[in-house]
């Protein structure tokens, strides 16, 4: 069975950090191209960034670039997503999500206070 | 930046009725269209890719059709456990968009 398990959400201030992890299992990480999805609270759903299998190609959404940074390490089957310079604007919660986006995790909740 | 257009953003609907929901795309994105349903508190579940291929699993009161800009998801026969929000997303570029979403509500 096909899990990703997000962690690394809580509350920071405006202008911090944070780093979210997504651990995956139960299917073949090293071949599996990722993304990351947030949605807002009430809000819709927006997708935030790529990273190809091997980690050598990554996308952003223009709303992040620059400040947040996807990355992963494909022995300890994990997804990551630093979060620098946040705002008010980044209070969501993020969902990482195999590609083809058939299989996402449960989401975590990131609330930036101002 | 391609932005997709749903329509309704909301709709009231009984339990049998048909619902159509439809995605414009601000330009062509060939048949690289999903379609999830997201119940609150849930992550979305993927229906429908590659505009009108349903997913493994997914019941075949659902489908979805259209190509170029013009996309609708259609169900043929609600149920209670319809009562969702709907969103399209493509995937002919990045950065993927989404759009705004329609929720479907008991009439």
């Amino acid at each position: 069975e096909v899990q990703l398990l997000e962690s690394g959400g809580g509350l920071v201030q405006s202008g911090g950090s944070l780093r979210l992890s997504c651990a995956a299992s139960g299917f073949t990480f090293s071949t599996s191209n990722m993304d990351w999805i947030r949605q807002a609270p009430g809000k819709g759903l927006e997708w935030v960034s790529f990273i190809t299998s091997s980690g050598e190609s990554t996308y952003y959404a223009d709303s992040v670039k620059g400040r947040f940074t996807i990355s992963r390490d494909n022995p300890k089957k994990t997804l990551y997503l630093q979060m620098n310079s946040l705002t008010a604007e980044d209070t969501a919660v993020y969902y990482c999500a195999r590609g083809g986006w058939v299989d996402w995790g449960q989401g975590t909740l990131v609330t930036v206070s101002s | 930046d391609i932005q997709l257009t749903q329509s309704p953003s909301s709709l009231s609907a009984s339990v049998g009725d048909r619902v159509t929901i439809t995605c414009r795309a601000s330009q062509d994105i060939n048949t690289y269209l999903a379609w999830f349903q997201q119940k609150p508190g849930k992550a979305p579940k993927s229906l429908i890719y590659g505009a009108s291929n349903l997913q493994s699993g997914v019941p075949s009161k659902f489908s979805g059709s259209g190509s170029g800009t013009d996309f609708t998801l259609t169900i043929s026969s609600l149920q209670p456990e319809d009562f969702a929000t709907y969103y399209c997303q493509q995937y002919n570029s990045y950065p993927r968009t989404f759009g705004g979403g329609t929720k479907v509500e008991i009439k």
